[in-house]
């Protein structure tokens, strides 16, 4: 199984940071690596796929870069809306695995 | 619109078997692969199992092999998730989700609300 490291757990950060998140594959994944963010109660939702590919309607101030087994997802000049958990997912074999998430925290 | 629906949670008894479904519409169902991921209360993501389009192909995480089953109706735009011998481990909201268009375009994009699975005497 593809094990996905991510850290981490948790960063304090204030509007207008930049913050970064990682995951680590433990073995290559080419691209097939997604973001998502979750709020309280709520499905996540996709924000990077491909790696690097910013879904549609996701502000620009999200970007993911990355290649095999190394991943980083930015985000710049951080919003109040943005104070929510994120995860990254590896979708290049199964079982598909979840990184363990991030709490971005004011 | 892509729309999810699922139904079919509530409390159930250690050793329970409920069926959990998806209503889909929005989309071409019977030619997306799509999958379920559970959340425990307070905790992170985790798939649960995935399903090709014509429901010839089944994978399950470790976690739920042997007790879980994945099946599809497409003529009804259904995907079910067959739940035997819960455990309390199993408590979980539980989504569904469309896996992605052709070349792995809006990979996992589309979710439902969830449902949540209580497992509990």
């Amino acid at each position: 199984d593809i094990q996905m490291t991510q850290s981490p757990s948790s960063v304090s950060a204030s509007v207008g940071d930049r913050v970064t998140i990682t995951c680590r594959a433990s073995q290559g994944i080419t691209s097939w690596l997604a973001w998502f963010q979750q709020k309280p109660g709520k499905a996540p939702s996709l924000l990077i796929y491909g790696a690097s590919t910013l879904q549609s309607g996701v502000p620009s101030r999200f970007s993911g870069s990355g290649f095999g087994t190394d991943f980083t997802l930015t985000i710049t000049n951080l919003q109040p809306e943005d104070f929510a958990t994120y995860y990254c997912l590896q979708g290049y074999g199964f079982p598909r695995t979840f990184g363990q998430g991030t709490k971005v925290e004011i | 619109e892509v729309q999810l629906l699922e139904s079919g949670g509530g409390l159930v008894l250690p050793g329970g078997s409920p069926r959990l479904s998806c209503a889909a519409s929005g989309f071409s169902f019977s030619t997306s692969a799509m999958s379920w991921v559970r959340q425990a209360p307070g905790k992170g993501l985790e798939w649960v199992s995935s399903i090709s389009g014509n429901g010839a192909a089944t994978d399950y995480a470790d976690s739920v092999k042997g007790r879980f089953t994945t099946s599809r109706d497409n003529s009804k735009n259904t995907l079910y998730l067959q739940m035997d011998g819960l455990r309390d481990e199993d408590t979980a909201a539980y989504y569904c989700v469309r896996n992605s268009d052709a070349g792995g375009k809006n990979f996992f994009a589309y979710w439902g609300q969830g449902t949540l699975v209580t497992v509990s005497s």
